[in-house]
């Protein structure tokens, strides 16, 4: 067990739809990445956030979006959504930028 | 922007064989380079990291290497075993102030009994 905790595991859902996917860090650390997992390919950098500010943005769709509260728990947006949208998103953990990142077990999320 | 190259995609080894993944980055500020292993429907898990001030890194099987010069680093993995069977990700990041975590886009590695 990494300590970072995604919900929900699955999801499916129709075209059009929106969905929130949450992520909650490890004790500790600051950082919150959202990575995006396509069958058979790598991790797409998404977004990073730190102590509750976004801090870098990766190839991320406008229908997509983020945010990490005040208990520093973090949430990915994604709406209207299309049949390509369906992946395993990871979320990830430091307590900086150039430490060992702990990553989820992924939401797989299925637009059908 | 910053970037992170891999290769090569598929590297099929027999078991007791030497593998030799390299990775290219971009951005000469970057200080930290880990690597991860994804096994089939898990997440993915550091194996071996290194940091600029240092040019080699070795943990039993496993060795990290860094060229600061060329911007070049590399996994070697000795002595392989089917359960090194896995995906392997590369990944350079920068001091606080920018944050960026970008990871190559990943070598299959099949070990063959």
């Amino acid at each position: 067990d990494s300590g970072v905790t995604q919900t929900p595991k699955h999801l499916i859902t129709a075209t059009g739809q929106r969905v929130t996917l949450r992520c909650s860090p490890r004790s500790g650390d600051l950082s919150v990445y959202w990575y995006q997992q396509s069958l058979d390919q790598g991790l797409q950098f998404l977004i990073q956030y730190y102590n509750g500010e976004e801090r870098a943005k990766g190839n991320i769709l406008e229908r997509f979006s983020a945010q990490q509260f005040p208990d520093l728990h973090s949430e990915l947006n994604l709406s209207s959504l299309e049949l390509g949208d369906s992946a395993l998103y990871f979320c990830a953990s430091s307590v900086s930028g150039d430490t060992e990142a702990f990553f989820g077990q992924g939401t797989r999320l299925t637009v059908v | 922007g910053e970037n992170v190259e891999q290769h090569p995609s598929t590297l099929s080894v027999q078991e007791g064989d030497s593998a030799v993944i390299k990775c290219t980055y971009s951005d000469s500020a970057s200080n930290y380079f880990p690597w991860y292993k994804q096994e089939l429907g898990k997440r993915p898990q550091l194996i071996i990291d290194i940091r600029s001030n240092v040019g080699e890194k070795k943990d039993q099987r496993i060795a990290v290497t860094l060229n600061k010069t060329a911007k070049h680093f590399s996994l070697h993995i000795t002595e392989t075993q089917p359960e090194d069977s896995a995906v392997y990700f590369c990944a350079a990041s920068k001091p606080p102030g920018t944050y960026k975590y970008i990871f190559g886009t990943g070598t299959r590695l099949k070990v063959l009994a």
